[in-house]
């Protein structure tokens, strides 16, 4: 079946303006998580969405990043003002369990995001 | 010190060497502990997964978990080429976020 897709794959924005990334999960699956992954680096978590819910945003870098999940299927990280440090490959995941500690997460190809 | 340690390599060795990787984390709450691997330009899926302390294993691939000297590997026996990949360890306490380790990228020669 289908997986988890995101779009676009890749995103170049100059500092100062405003992205928006999407993420279409696993059809069904009802926990959706964001992840932000530098060079080099492994994913680090940034929010957790259970259905439309957003339980945890303890990631989220700053008040520029905005995530949302309005229908409880596909998802939205908005970056307002980007900065140099930004770039990276944003990855999102769903998983049929409930629970943001859930280890069985489908992950997507991710959208690398230059700031430039 | 970070919470998960994992030393990124690159590691590179000769198609059917037996694969060694690790990491260490310094958070004792952690119970759950999966391997991921990601293939370049790929987001990251599933290998392993094991509860607490003790082996795992699937097909080649063998987890192995010491919570008492807070480590844990996994073996790749038979190493393909095709095994070529970044494999990133993740942890949790259960309801809490994965933490990821940066990963080891391997590199098998045919």
């Amino acid at each position: 079946g289908a997986g988890v897709s995101q779009s676009p794959r890749y995103k170049v924005a100059k500092r100062g303006q405003d992205v928006a990334l999407r993420c279409d999960p696993i059809s069904g699956h009802v926990s959706l998580f964001w992840y932000q992954q530098a060079l080099g680096q492994g994913p680090e978590f940034l929010t957790y969405f259970q259905n439309e819910a957003q339980l945890d945003k303890s990631g989220l870098p700053s008040d520029r990043f905005f995530a949302e999940r309005p229908e409880g299927s596909v998802s939205t990280l908005k970056i307002q003002r980007t900065q140099q440090e930004d770039s990276a490959v944003y990855l999102c995941a769903s998983s049929l369990l409930r629970g943001r500690g859930s280890y069985e997460q489908y992950f997507g190809p991710g959208t690398r995001l230059t700031v430039t | 010190q970070k919470e998960v340690e994992q030393d990124p390599g690159p590691l590179s060795v000769p198609e059917g060497a037996i694969v060694s990787l690790n990491c260490t984390y310094s958070n004792s709450a952690f119970q759950y502990f999966m391997w991921y691997r990601q293939y370049s330009r790929k987001g990251p899926e599933l290998l392993m997964y094991t509860y607490s302390s003790g082996n795992k294993e699937d097909g080649r691939f063998t987890a192995q978990v010491d919570k008492s000297s807070k480590y844990i590997s996994l073996f790749i026996r038979d190493s393909q080429p095709s095994d070529s990949a970044t494999y990133l360890c993740a942890m949790n306490s259960g309801n809490t976020p994965l933490v990821f380790g940066k990963g080891t990228r391997l590199s098998v020669i045919a």
